[in-house]
């Protein structure tokens, strides 16, 4: 069974930097086939795609966060990370990690969420 | 980008009946990349349909996917009690997007 679990810190100060990280079990970043996504949800909205990165380390981001965000992957240790840069209040969101299916590009796999607030 | 509308916002129903949901692409997509999800409160959203029609591991046979030009349906034939939650479209043009949901509530 695939699971993806989050971790990081859930408060972070304005203009400071929100670092996640996902560990994935039951399955193989390493093996290809799939991308490796974040997607967040502000409080009560609807879903935004952050961007995603391949085990290769070749990233695909959101054009509208782009200049703000960096993915990474750690394939030793089957994580990967979003670090998004100057954040502000808007960036208070549930973050979820998930695995993407490169040829229908879906998400079949998430991570149950970790709630980030952004405040000082 | 391409925007997804989804219709309607609220959708009130009964147990037993049939659910329509809509999403409309602000341009024409490839059906390949139309995905749909479910969410219950408190929880990660969950894949329901994708390629337009094919139903995801372990999802039931009420649920179906269609699609006519830009416009894409979620069918649920006969509601269960637990459908009752928002559901998602979600396409993969240049870069993904979600609709922005529809909330499916009890009559």
């Amino acid at each position: 069974q695939v699971q993806l679990q989050e971790s990081g810190p859930g408060l972070v100060k304005p203009s400071q930097t929100l670092s996640l990280t996902c560990t994935v079990s039951g399955a193989s970043i390493s093996r290809g086939g799939y991308y490796w996504s974040w997607i967040r949800q502000r409080p009560g909205k609807g879903l935004e795609w952050i961007g995603h990165i391949y085990y290769s380390g070749n990233t695909y981001y959101n054009p509208s966060l782009k200049n703000l965000v960096t993915m990474s992957v750690d394939t030793s240790r089957n994580q990967f990370s979003v670090n998004l840069r100057s954040v502000t209040a808007a960036d208070t969101a549930v973050y979820y990690c998930a695995r993407t299916d490169w040829n229908y590009y879906y998400f079949d796999y998430w991570g149950q969420g970790t709630l980030v607030t952004v405040s000082s | 980008e391409i925007v997804l509308t989804q219709s309607p916002g609220t959708l009130s129903l009964s147990p037993g009946e049939r659910a329509t949901l809509s999403c409309r692409a602000s341009q024409r997509i490839t059906s390949t990349y139309l995905a749909w999800y479910q969410q219950n409160p408190g929880q990660a959203p969950r894949l329901l349909i994708y390629g337009e029609s094919n139903r995801a591991t372990g999802i039931p046979d009420r649920f179906s996917g269609s699609a006519s030009g830009a416009d894409f349906t979620l069918t649920i034939s006969r509601l269960e009690p637990e459908d009752f939650a928002v559901y998602y479209c979600q396409q993969y043009g240049s870069s993904p997007t979600f609709g922005q949901g529809t909330r499916l509530e009890i009559k």
